[in-house]
């Protein structure tokens, strides 16, 4: 168990709708990443948010969105949904030691979209 | 294309006996990461390496980042079966951009 939470463990629903995802970080952790799993485009990662702030962006599509809550969990938003959104995703939270970033990575949402 | 490449693709050896993975850059990595994932899982941290030349141990893995800080290796001496799994490479590659590597697939036979 790495102490990070993602709910729900499991999303099925229809193409055009909108899910939100969460996630709760280790205690004490501000750093969260949200990453994408999927069979043809690997693991790709999506947004990182630290202590409320985005800190850094990558594949994520503009149908997505992600905010910090004061509290530190994270929600990824994804919205008009299609087919291909179909994927594991993943949260993780991090702690920095000197120069070493550890991530810890929730047990992810297997999201379907029929 | 990857940006991060990984080989082999899959692999399969007998417990007790080691094992390379390599993972490959096109371009300066600035951090490597090392993932252990067991299928549909989450991923597991195993190191993460930053200088050239730089290497560390956890319990029977090894990863070293080569001196160009384009190339990592993988090494798992005395192989059991739990440490079958996908490992998987990733990496800061500059201006925000984190990728990673298609992932190894490993068996380890008993």
């Amino acid at each position: 168990d790495s102490g990070v939470t993602q709910t729900p463990k499991h999303l099925i629903t229809a193409t055009g709708q909108r899910v939100t995802l969460r996630c709760s970080p280790r205690s004490g952790d501000l750093s969260v990443y949200w990453y994408q799993q999927s069979l043809d485009q690997g693991l790709q990662f999506l947004i990182q948010y630290y202590n409320g702030e985005e800190r850094a962006k990558g594949n994520i599509l503009e149908r997505f969105s992600a905010q910090q809550f004061p509290d530190l969990h994270s929600e990824l938003n994804l919205s008009s949904l299609e087919l291909g959104d179909s994927a594991l995703y993943f949260c993780a939270s991090s702690v920095v030691d000197g120069e070493v970033e550890t991530q810890y990575f929730g047990p992810g949402t297997r999201l379907l979209v029929l | 294309s990857q940006e991060l490449e990984q080989s082999p693709q899959s692999l399969i050896v007998q417990e007790g006996k080691n094992l390379t993975i390599n993972c490959t850059s096109s371009k300066t990595l600035y951090g490597l990461y090392w993932y252990k994932q067991k299928y549909g899982e989450g991923l597991i941290f195993l190191m993460m390496l930053q200088k050239g030349g730089e290497e560390k141990s956890h319990e029977k893995i090894t990863a070293k980042l080569d001196e160009k800080k384009q190339q990592s290796s993988l090494h798992i001496t005395a192989s059991q079966p739990s440490h079958a799994g996908i490992y998987l490479c990733g990496a800061d590659i500059g201006g925000q951009n984190f990728v990673f590597g298609p992932g190894t697939r490993l068996s380890v036979l008993p």
